[in-house]
């Protein structure tokens, strides 16, 4: 697509539910990224996928968060039994080429505002 | 573990005002910076992109400036307008990832 997609655009949940959250990256786009932005916070990097593999998931905050990507495209957020700190925007981004290029410049897509209740 | 600071936290200015943003860095080992901008209830919108080669880049009224030794980088933005009111994200390129500072909520008001 032209750009980044990321669905739903808000969700309230009861605390102990699961979500999922989707990211349409750009077309060929091969680098994916997710962040969270807690309210008055700044970006916080949560895992990071090259093609289907994700080499980089040291910033899931705890074994309830997980992430898949398939056919090096659409990627999915999934927070299971939501706690009220889960409170946030997921922000996904995806890039050409890989970080160390220099020139790896990062689209946003306009974010999924979580509440939970 | 790389830090990233910006300073200030807010900033509020008249119209027409030349003014320069602060960004900081703990570890010189980065790919590039980059400076985005994000309104209210949006997401981010690359700015300016700097490889750690380069000290400088420009695009119409923003300046950013790298000096990588030193950990540190400036945005300016000449002429200020009441549509740059935003916040504006610094990050750093480090390893497989952007770093990103907590931002500066600019105002610029008429």
């Amino acid at each position: 697509g032209a750009g980044v997609s990321q669905s739903p655009s808000n969700k309230v949940t009861e605390k102990g539910k699961d979500v999922e959250l989707r990211c349409d990256p750009i077309s060929g786009h091969t680098a994916l990224y997710w962040y969270r932005q807690s309210l008055g916070q700044g970006l916080e990097f949560l895992i990071y996928f090259q093609g289907n593999s994700a080499p980089d998931k040291s910033g899931l905050p705890s074994d309830r968060f997980s992430a898949e990507r398939t056919g090096g495209s659409v990627s999915t957020l999934t927070i299971q039994r939501t706690q009220q700190e889960d409170s946030a925007v997921y922000l996904c981004a995806s890039s050409p080429r890989t970080m160390n290029s220099g020139a790896n410049v990062l689209t946003f897509g306009a974010g999924s505002r979580l509440t939970v209740l | 573990k790389q830090e990233v600071t910006q300073i200030p936290a807010a900033l509020s200015v008249p119209e027409g005002e030349n003014l320069v943003l602060n960004c900081s860095f703990t570890d010189s080992a980065i790919y590039n910076l980059q400076w985005f901008r994000q309104d209210p209830g949006k997401g981010l919108t690359s700015l300016l992109l700097i490889q750690s080669s380069q000290r400088e880049q420009t695009s119409g009224r923003l300046n950013a400036s790298l000096d990588k030794s030193s950990g540190r980088s400036t945005l300016y933005i000449a002429a200020s307008q009441p549509g740059d009111s935003a916040t504006y994200l610094c990050a750093v390129g480090n390893t497989d990832k952007l770093i990103f500072g907590t931002g500066t909520r600019l105002q610029v008001f008429p």
